[in-house]
């Protein structure tokens, strides 16, 4: 198993342009969530998904964008890249009932 | 909503000595609780979990942890740090049962002396 796989590695961004980060697990876990990290403020929930056509918001959602086709694929669109999305970016996945998450290797976005 | 309190951002130790990194939690019943590493530059490794049963859990690396609900507090200890246990360290919380959102402490770096 690949377990949770994130691409790009490092992307940089002008203010203003779009992207898509992908993320894909082959654990069939049914729950994955995307996360930033900035420094001294630990990990903070984006948006979340309990199933394939499920997605919901979590704490600093303004900006992003989700959807879930299937159980494998949870990417993250920046509409319209800003300086303060500047951070890097990490997608997990869970089986719903183990409550243990399983990490990517993280992507980190530069907006300049 | 939960929340979780690192109050260390950083700390030194000496290779070989012990140690203890602080977690506190706000939450009403028994949370879900973790310890997470994650070394310059990778993404976040399990350390260990508490969902119930015996406060005291072992981990990977020599690391545990003892849940004290009376304290609300979720410590990591280990008996005789390596260097390559520098790292960042957090804790976080999920509301237990049924609940979606991992809640992240800030962390603490911990930093190793030869």
């Amino acid at each position: 198993n690949a377990g949770v796989t994130q691409t790009p590695k490092f992307q940089v961004l002008k203010t203003g342009q779009s992207m898509t980060l992908q993320c894909a697990q082959d654990m069939n876990h049914e729950y994955m969530s995307w996360y930033r990290q900035d420094p001294g403020m630990g990990l903070r929930l984006i948006h979340y998904s309990v199933g394939a056509g499920i997605t919901d918001q979590g704490e600093v959602p303004n900006g992003y964008n989700v959807s879930r086709s299937t159980t494998e694929d949870f990417p993250l669109r920046l509409l319209s890249a800003a300086p303060s999305q500047t951070s890097v970016y990490f997608c997990a996945s869970r089986r719903g009932l183990s409550y243990e998450q399983y990490f990517g290797p993280g992507t980190r976005l530069t907006v300049t | 909503a939960q929340s979780v309190t690192q109050p260390d951002i950083h700390i030194t130790v000496s290779e070989g000595a012990s140690l203890e990194l602080r977690c506190n939690y706000s939450y009403g019943a028994t949370p879900y609780l973790f310890w997470y590493v994650q070394s310059p530059g990778q993404g976040l490794q399990l350390l260990l979990k508490y969902f119930s049963g015996d406060t005291l859990v072992q981990g990977i690396k020599g690391f545990e942890a003892e849940f004290k609900r009376s304290q609300s507090s979720f410590n990591l200890r280990k008996p005789s740090v390596h260097w390559s246990d520098a790292a960042e360290y957090f804790c976080a919380v999920y509301s237990g049962a049924g609940s979606y959102q991992l809640t992240f402490g800030k962390g603490t770096k911990l930093s190793v002396i030869p």
